[in-house]
């Protein structure tokens, strides 16, 4: 299984951009690299998910250079209701499992 | 659609019981997934169900079950309860892994075990 590292924890201010880089050296060639978010005592919620170059959506970007072994999701001026744990995972080949690592604790402060 | 419902929301055991949590996957979603995460061990993968069947387990011992039914709804029963087993437990559902893709997963809300 290919494992994650990212940061325990970012603080950052509201309207700010935020990038939260996670590596994963060993990601398999078949792999997506997914983010979650998540709120206290509440299930983690999907963001976004990509195999390569940009994938963007209505709430964030994410960013993988050609070589794979990391990933930077993107939030553009973030708000206060953005303080949550994020998670990058990086699929497992051909199930649905999650492998979820500790997460980074994003703090945003007005 | 109504979303990955999970009952009970909270529940107070105590050591040596067991216990069934329940999940109800959005409709039409037939993989469902359990979680368990606590403090110190963050989110942790317990096992899937697709179609009725176990597909992938994680490494939890025995006294973690779980089951799926022809409607794919899920149950998961720990038995022997100790206290470490306190913990928030998670179900997600999906459509299903189709050759590598990875699809979304919905999680509910969990449900909240205590163990005293």
């Amino acid at each position: 299984l290919a494992k994650t590292t990212q940061p325990i924890s970012m603080d950052s201010y509201e309207g700010q951009e935020v990038n939260i880089t996670c590596s994963h050296n060993n990601i398999a060639t078949n792999d997506y690299i997914t983010w979650y978010q998540q709120f206290p005592s509440q299930g983690p919620r999907f963001i976004i998910q990509g195999y390569k170059t940009k994938v963007t959506n209505e709430v964030a970007s994410l960013f993988i250079p050609a070589d794979r072994k990391s990933s930077t999701l993107s939030l553009p001026r973030v708000s206060l209701s953005d303080t949550a744990v994020y998670y990058c995972l990086v699929g497992d080949k051909g199930y649905s499992t999650l492998t979820f690592g500790k997460g980074t604790m994003l703090l945003v402060s007005p | 659609k109504a979303g990955v419902t999970q009952t009970p929301r909270y529940l107070i055991k105590t050591r040596g019981q067991q216990v069934t949590l329940s999940c109800s996957p959005i409709s039409g979603h037939r993989s469902v997934s359990w979680y368990q995460q606590t403090p110190g061990q963050g989110l942790q993968f317990l096992f899937e169900y697709f179609s009725e069947t176990q597909r992938n387990k994680g490494n939890f011992p025995g006294r973690f079950s779980g089951r799926q039914f022809s409607n794919s709804r899920s149950e998961m029963n720990v038995s022997t309860l100790e206290l470490g087993d306190s913990a928030l437990y998670l179900c997600a559902s999906s459509l299903g892994a189709s050759g590598a893709r990875q699809y979304e997963q919905y999680f509910g809300p969990g449900t909240r075990l205590t163990v005293t």
